[in-house]
């Protein structure tokens, strides 16, 4: 099946650090980039969303970028709290219709006060 | 609103049983995926329902199934239970057709241990 490639699998930032996580996908059909957040015992929470049609999108701290054309989207948290700290997924498409994800393996992020 | 609700939350199965587990999606909410989430594979999709129907399938065996009522409410099955169905299994809600790919809502997910 299609797959998405997420790195780094663990990063620990110092409060008020910037953090960068960073994904491949590799179906050229994928036109919708979630990103989700996981904390212990929870559900994964949707932060950010990104299409295909858009390269940029910010909201507050949380931005995430998208090349289509080398089928990158990356994920930029600035000011790191420790209440960051979680496991963050990205997420793409099956395809170009449906709700199907394929996501990354997650990235576990630690914020040091 | 409330958000999607997955019951049980937890359940403990032995070996060659077999188990049913609910989603009750966001009100307004008319499609629903699921997915299995470990900690080797991550999170993998099972199947997406909408209206009743089956609209995406993953790559599970015949074992797990499920459905989706008319009033969007959703159940999974599976069936011969292995050790290796040991997962925590998420719902997801979105709006639905003819809308695609907006915010899939999950839930808690019910953890599922076969002994």
């Amino acid at each position: 099946g299609e797959n998405v490639e997420q790195h780094p699998s663990t990063l620990s930032v110092q409060e008020g650090d910037s953090a960068v996580i960073k994904c491949t996908y590799s179906d050229s059909a994928s036109n919708y980039f979630p990103w989700y957040k996981q904390e212990l015992g929870k559900g994964p929470q949707l932060i950010i969303d990104i299409r295909s049609n858009v390269g940029e999108k910010k909201d507050q701290r949380i931005a995430v970028t998208l090349n289509k054309t080398a089928k990158h989207f990356s994920l930029h948290i600035t000011e790191t709290q420790p209440e960051d700290s979680a496991v963050y997924f990205c997420a793409a498409s099956m395809g170009n219709s449906g709700y199907a994800l394929n996501f990354g393996k997650g990235t576990s992020l630690l914020v040091t006060p | 609103k409330a958000g999607v609700t997955q019951t049980p939350r937890y359940l403990i199965k032995t070996r060659g049983q077999q188990v049913t587990l609910s989603c009750s999606p966001i009100s307004g909410h008319r499609s629903v995926s699921w997915y299995q989430q470990t900690p080797g594979q991550g999170l993998q999709f099972l199947f997406e329902y909408f209206s009743e129907t089956q609209r995406n399938k993953g790559n599970f065996p015949g074992r797990f199934s499920g459905r989706q009522f008319s009033n969007s409410r959703s159940e999974m099955n599976v069936s011969t239970l292995e050790l290796g169905d040991s997962a925590l299994y998420l719902c997801a809600s979105s709006l639905g057709y003819p809308r695609v790919n907006t915010e899939a809502f999950f839930g808690q997910g019910t953890r599922l241990t076969v002994v």
